[in-house]
């Protein structure tokens, strides 16, 4: 089975710039979050899908981020426009199950993507 | 302010030493909590996890301790190999809102 995928693995982008990152999670997986690092800090919850929909997005820290998942498969968070602050770690994770909806099945991770803003 | 407090920062330990980190919460509602562990370049992967109502949970070398009315918990790392040097999380989960508050990482090198 396939990880969960993230693209690109590294990005620097200049202040003002819009960067789009890219999640594919685990076929079959109707939950995908969103989570990030900046500078080595805890790892924070920034949005969480079921399929198409945004079941929660209490973590996003502003309108500069916009989170899609057409379709219910892969999903993209766009940074516009980018700021210093936003240089971080960016993680997307999915489960089949989240927790609100039974059983609870682990969230996998991605390897991240490490977005440098200069 | 960190709803989940993690110490040490940074811990290094010998080969076959036990590997201690420490986490606290103040929010009396999570009830899941899980460890995560981070090697260089991947995402965080399930450790092991515990829910309050257990005070211990072993998985091999690796050991959670709960004291729910400290509200602290700790993950012990039993005969610690250097292949265990990586970033420990530990994170609480309130399975209501279903999304995992991380503490801020523990850096574990193993040396030989």
């Amino acid at each position: 089975e396939a990880g969960v995928t993230q693209f690109p693995s590294h990005s620097v982008i200049e202040k003002g710039q819009t960067v789009t990152l890219r999640c594919d999670p685990i076929s079959g997986h109707d939950n995908l979050y969103w989570y990030r690092r900046v500078m080595g800090k805890e790892i924070k919850f920034l949005l969480h899908f079921v399929k198409e929909s945004k079941q929660d997005e209490s973590g996003m820290p502003n309108n500069r981020f916009l989170a899609e998942r057409t379709g219910g498969t892969y999903s993209t968070l766009k940074v516009q426009p980018a700021e210093l602050e936003d240089s971080g770690v960016y993680f997307c994770a999915s489960s089949q199950r989240a927790f609100g909806q039974g059983s609870h099945s682990p969230l996998h991770f991605g390897n991240g993507t490490r977005l440098t803003v200069t | 302010q960190q709803q989940v407090k993690q110490s040490p920062q940074s811990l290094i330990v010998q080969k076959g030493g036990i590997s201690i980190i420490n986490c606290a919460y103040e929010n009396t509602a999570f009830d899941y909590f899980p460890w995560y562990q981070q090697f260089p370049g991947k995402g965080p992967a399930l450790l092991i996890a515990i829910r309050p109502d257990v005070s211990e949970k072993k998985e091999g070398r690796f050991t959670i301790s709960f004291n729910k009315s400290a509200k602290q918990f700790s993950l012990h790392i039993m005969d610690s190999q250097p292949g265990d040097s990586a970033t420990y999380f530990c994170a609480a989960i309130k399975t209501s809102y279903d999304k995992v508050i991380f503490g801020p990482g523990t850096s574990l090198s193993v040396i030989p």
